[in-house]
């Protein structure tokens, strides 16, 4: 495989339930960003990492638990939920978090309900 | 408050219209700016990178353009094929802080 896979591609949960999703990048990066898209808003950027580190937690509630066990892996745990956090959860890498190699690749997505 | 605006928020072309969307940025310094398409349930696809006032890039029928305050995405001649969500992005500098806008939603019609 090549680029940045996520799984599940879609996700339905209950408020009480606990998930993860998982982000896998095959490009040898070295950032790690995970992103909400929500309808008619622009993507908010939730957190960011560079070699392992966090470097980003953008004010986001801690029913939020990112994990990121080496360069190309990146997980997000989910634990009760509000149905206002369904959305379109993005995964993406770039090659350097500053300098010239900045841009991001993204993942397919996970689309997650929260019933 | 660094702000990027994206106009128009859809737009509908018949094939072989040629037009442009504008990505309006307010910021406190400019690293990059960046342009994406996002196709319906799919993540954005990356397109271009402008670093600084007058460059352009190209591909197939789309040529990026920036200046100062805001960059175009010209379409050349669209196909039905360049429907999607087109995104611009900036990156302020000395940070990684991507803000993106909300996007223009482009409907080419056979």
């Amino acid at each position: 495989e090549t680029g940045v896979t996520q799984t599940p591609r879609h996700l339905v949960m209950g408020m009480t339930n606990k998930k993860s999703l998982k982000c896998e990048q095959h490009l040898g990066h070295n950032a790690m960003y995970w992103y909400k898209q929500s309808a008619k808003k622009p993507l908010e950027l939730m957190f960011v990492y560079s070699l392992e580190e966090r470097v980003e937690n953008n004010s986001v509630p801690s029913r939020f638990s990112p994990e990121c066990p080496n360069s190309s892996h990146l997980f997000l745990h989910l634990h009760t939920l509000q149905p206002e956090d369904s959305a379109l959860y993005l995964c993406a890498s770039s090659q350097d978090l500053t300098g010239l190699n900045t841009e991001a690749f993204f993942g397919q997505g996970t689309r997650l309900t929260v019933v | 408050e660094d702000q990027v605006t994206q106009s128009p928020e859809a737009l509908r072309l018949q094939e072989g219209e040629s037009s442009s969307l504008n990505c309006s940025y307010t910021v406190s310094g400019l690293r990059g700016l960046f342009w994406y398409r996002q196709d319906p349930g799919k993540g954005p696809e990356f397109l271009f990178t402008l670093y600084s006032a007058g460059e352009e890039k190209e591909k197939e029928r789309l040529k990026a353009t920036l200046t100062k305050k805001e960059s175009f995405l010209h379409i050349t001649a669209p196909k039905p094929e360049d429907s999607a969500t087109y995104l611009c992005a900036v990156q302020i500098s000395g940070t990684y802080k991507y803000i993106f806008g909300t996007g223009t939603r482009l409907k080419v019609l056979a």
